[in-house]
């Protein structure tokens, strides 16, 4: 069955440091996430992209967060100069014209 | 804004029961719900997508049932298993003509042996 797939699954960057998270989606799927979740709290949405451009973001998508689709199968969510809040699970997600989600199993990026 | 309540936060069952677990959220003027089951450290499993013409939705041995009118969604697990233990969580859309979801805080359920 398909899958979503992230890699790393780990990512230790130190504050300041720029990190890239990579993500493919469903190969047929057409609308991408990026969704986080710090330890022990709710999952939080970032962005959404969908005919390569953002078509929604929240407040916290700011200046130090980008995304992009570099080819036709790899999704990536690069911050900046990441702080230790960023530290947090990021998961991306894909979906079809009918809504649902299917997420990936999530990069764990621990910011020191 | 959208908000989602889950209750309860947390619950332990005996193998073998059937249970409910609730989810609520403030603004009926969705056009879909999301129930997840999340593992430990891992990532999110779609369970089940009911949309918002459909009143229950069924898979196995869940099933879900919304109520817009209401703001309630209940998720029906029968018959639990220990490899039901995880963390179920439920999402809707943020707002009408939006894709980006809104969570709950999830229900983590314990099926003791």
């Amino acid at each position: 069955e398909p899958e979503v797939t992230q890699t790393p699954s780990h990512q230790v960057t130190q504050m300041g440091q720029e990190v890239i998270l990579r993500c493919v989606p469903i190969s047929n799927h057409l609308y991408f996430y990026w969704y986080r979740q710090i330890l022990g709290q709710k999952v939080e949405f970032l962005v959404s992209f969908y005919n390569n451009e953002i078509s929604e973001k929240s407040e916290i998508f700011d200046d130090q967060f980008s995304v992009e689709r570099p080819d036709g199968s790899n999704f990536t969510l690069k911050i900046r100069s990441t702080k230790l809040e960023d530290s947090a699970m990021y998961f991306c997600a894909s979906s079809t014209d009918n809504y649902e989600q299917y997420f990936g199993p999530g990069t764990r990026l621990t910011v020191t | 804004k959208q908000e989602v309540t889950q209750i309860p936060a947390a619950l332990s069952v005996p193998e073998g029961e059937n249970l409910v677990l609730n989810c609520s959220f403030t603004d009926s003027a969705i056009y879909n719900l999301q129930w997840f089951r999340q593992d430990p450290g891992k990532g999110l499993t779609s369970l089940l997508l009911i949309q918002s013409s459909q009143r229950e939705q069924t898979s196995g041995r869940l099933n879900a049932s919304l109520d817009k009118s209401s703001g309630r969604s209940t998720l029906y697990i029968a018959a639990s298993q220990p490899g039901d233990s995880a963390t179920y969580l439920c999402a809707v859309p943020m707002d009408t003509g939006r894709r980006a979801l809104t969570f709950g805080s999830g229900t983590r359920l314990q099926v003791q042996p």
